[in-house]
């Protein structure tokens, strides 16, 4: 079965820089992107970028343009979320999530299979 | 970007009743409006997409209607399992964007 399976909770300085991965297992990964959403405390859910493992397309929020960076390994079907210059207000968990249909990126889908979230905290 | 804002914010409602859930986007998003359901503590679930397809595994009590920039998801009969936090998703348009939730709780 399709699973997208994060790393571990997160503890960073304000300024610092996370990344978080997330690996992919049950289906041919470089024909679906992978995208990344966060969701802060107690709030809704807020869509960030993606990446097409395929061809390394990726787009993003113009919200983290210049913040944040998606890379993908194929031979190890993981997806990575850079993010820099952290402040408060990123404190969040951040889901991977996979499109429900097999297109690249740039196309008109529904997220049908979600990693299990990432907890960033940023405090000093 | 495209504004999404859903209504109640919470809805009280008692076991095998119904539940009406209302989606509104801010510019047409076509039928590319997708419904998720999340409970506490997991990542959100696909429920409908499409604005009235159910994704696999979802039953037949959950329904999502409309198109353009007025939605709803009804729970006909609402059971124990069913108390949550539903989000609504637009995907016609970059950003992608969600609407803040409405939370579904025991009357």
């Amino acid at each position: 079965q399709v699973q997208l399976v994060q790393s571990g909770a997160e503890v960073k300085k304000p300024g610092a820089s996370v990344t978080i991965s997330c690996k992919a297992s049950g289906y041919t990964f470089n024909i679906y992107a992978v995208h990344w959403v966060r969701q802060a405390p107690g709030q809704g859910l807020e869509w960030m970028g993606w990446i097409n493992p395929g061809n390394g397309n990726r787009k993003y929020s113009q919200k983290f343009q210049g913040r944040v960076t998606i890379t993908s390994d194929t031979s190890a079907m993981t997806v990575y979320m850079d993010l820099s210059n952290l402040g408060s207000e990123d404190t969040a968990v951040y889901y991977c999530a996979r499109p429900r249909r097999p297109c690249g990126g740039d196309c008109y889908s529904s997220f049908d299979n979600w990693g299990q979230g990432t907890l960033v905290t940023v405090s000093s | 970007e495209i504004v999404m804002t859903q209504s109640p914010a919470t809805l009280s409602v008692s076991p095998g009743e119904r539940a009406t859930l209302s989606c509104r986007a801010s510019q047409s998003v076509g039928s590319y409006l997708a419904w998720y359901q999340q409970k506490p503590g997991q990542a959100p679930s696909l429920l409908i997409y499409g604005a009235s397809t159910r994704a696999t595994g979802i039953p037949a009590r959950f329904s999502g209607s409309g198109s353009g920039t007025e939605f709803t998801l009804t729970i006909s009969s609402l059971q124990s399992e069913d108390f949550a936090v539903y989000y609504c998703q637009q995907y016609n348009n970059w950003p992608r964007t969600f609407g803040q939730g409405t939370k579904v709780e025991i009357k």
